[in-house]
């Protein structure tokens, strides 16, 4: 079975600061991470993903993450933030015996203040 | 990049009446489609999973007789909620898989409010 588990239900930022937000998974197989972005009525983006191969992924925006394996950790960052990074972020795991299927996490609404 | 549309993008309806929702891949062809529910302020709950030309799969506790799905074309697939109540009011969203690709393309939703 896997789980995904986002730390933070809510982040507040300054413009110009750097953002963390944490995801944990819980995964019986190799598992497949992403995390996505939702902007206020607006469809998911994908904003990048880990498949095995480098364990520091990087991503649209100026995003990155890092896979850890022996934290089961897979934590978004990135630099600075910018206004236009408000949004809804969502953490999710895929098994890769599992015919695509998706575990979104709870998500983590992001406020970036002026 | 791959591009999945949803139509209508909002719909409002009586209680009792069916609503079709319509998934479609504008630039690929795929094999299978996914249906979720998300609640205000809530994460995607996945429904089922349809592949083309067989019957969709759908998730503990999702009324299939409720929910029904088809896919009936490697580029378009439905979901038709039946005999809609105001507790099936949320905001639905479809995402299309290549076969060979892990990532999923997702529609931009239809937010479904049952009066």
């Amino acid at each position: 079975a896997q789980s995904v588990t986002q730390l933070d239900s809510h982040v507040s930022v300054s413009e110009g600061t750097p953002v963390l937000l944490r995801c944990n998974y819980s995964s019986s197989y190799s598992p497949s991470l992403f995390w996505y972005v939702q902007h206020p009525n607006k469809g998911l983006q994908l904003l990048l993903k880990y498949t095995s191969a480098a364990t520091l992924v990087k991503g649209i925006n100026g995003f990155e993450a890092e896979f850890k394996k022996s934290e089961t950790s897979f934590h978004l960052t990135k630099p600075s933030a910018h206004m236009s990074d408000a949004a809804e972020y969502f953490c999710v795991v895929s098994e890769n015996d599992s015919w695509g299927k998706l575990q979104f996490g709870a998500g983590t609404q992001v406020v970036v203040t002026p | 990049g791959a591009v999945v549309s949803q139509h209508p993008s909002w719909v409002i309806c009586k209680s009792g009446t069916s609503v079709k929702i319509e998934c479609r891949s504008l630039d690929f062809q795929a094999t299978t489609m996914f249906w979720y529910r998300q609640f205000p302020k809530q994460s995607l709950m996945l429904m089922a999973t349809s592949n083309e030309g067989s019957k969709a799969t759908y998730e503990q506790g999702v009324e299939k007789d409720k929910f029904l799905i088809n896919h009936a074309s490697l580029t378009l697939s439905t979901l038709t909620v039946t005999s809609a109540h105001p507790e099936d009011s949320s905001f639905y969203i479809c995402s299309a898989r290549i076969l060979t690709a892990e990532e999923q393309f997702f529609g931009p939703g239809t937010r479904l409010t049952v009066l």
